[in-house]
């Protein structure tokens, strides 16, 4: 049974440019959550995609999108990139669950490292 | 806000046990525990509902007074392979995003 998995697992870029970080949900989910975790820190939600579409957004500028395709893969793009952007981007997938919200257990992927000079 | 954790960190003998503590501001759904470990992703541990309902690990459990607003982590007999950073995540809203609290440094030793 096939995890959560990211691509790619470093990144350098430099101030300014635009990056595409791609996440593949584990088998069987359809909802998938992208964190930024900063060094010595827990994560925090950026966005979370459901039906292709985003279904909630934490406090991050609209420079952050995202998408998420038919077969629930998703991608982050982060645009004019500051430094302050350098972090771990974690994806989690999960599985709506009809009986309502906060009882699904979301798995993380093993993170893109982003470092912005 | 996110939820505060404490401690910060402890050190613990093999076989020891320890508690860690998740309190929140907030009305909570549920409360998620994670272990992450130096560069690797977060593990999923434990998730506790409103109501009582709980799953997870085998050998780590788990308390959520909903009234308080607060979870604790408990580690029994720890092993070295529980070492690394503990995060609570807690559910507040409709959807299921999570807000992670400050983190506990668990350092196990011989």
């Amino acid at each position: 049974d096939a995890g959560v998995t990211q691509s790619p697992t470093h990144l350098i870029k430099t101030r300014g440019q635009q990056v595409t970080l791609r996440c593949s949900p584990k088998s069987g989910h359809d909802t998938v959550s992208w964190y930024q975790q900063a060094l010595g820190q827990g994560p925090q939600f950026i966005f979370q995609y459901y039906e292709e579409e985003e279904r909630q957004r934490g406090n991050f500028p609209d420079r952050f999108s995202g998408h998420q395709f038919p077969n629930y893969s998703s991608e982050l793009n982060v645009n004019a990139l500051l430094l302050g952007d350098s972090a771990l981007y974690l994806c989690a997938s999960s599985l709506v669950l009809a009986s309502g919200s906060g009882r699904d257990t979301q798995y993380f992927g093993p993170g893109t490292r982003l470092t912005v000079l | 806000q996110q939820p505060v954790q404490s401690p910060q960190a402890v050190i613990l003998r093999e076989g020891e046990d320890a508690v860690i503590n998740c309190s929140s501001s907030k009305a909570l759904y549920s409360v998620h525990w994670y272990r992450q470990k130096h560069g690797e992703a977060p593990v999923f541990l434990m998730i506790l509902l409103k109501g009582g309902e709980q799953k997870g690990h085998e050998k780590i459990s788990a308390s959520f007074n909903e009234k308080k607003q607060q979870s604790s982590l408990y580690l029994t007999a720890s092993q070295l392979s529980y070492s690394g950073t503990y995060f609570c995540g807690t559910a507040t809203g409709t959807a299921s995003k999570l807000t992670f609290g400050t983190g506990t440094r668990l350092q196990v030793t011989l």
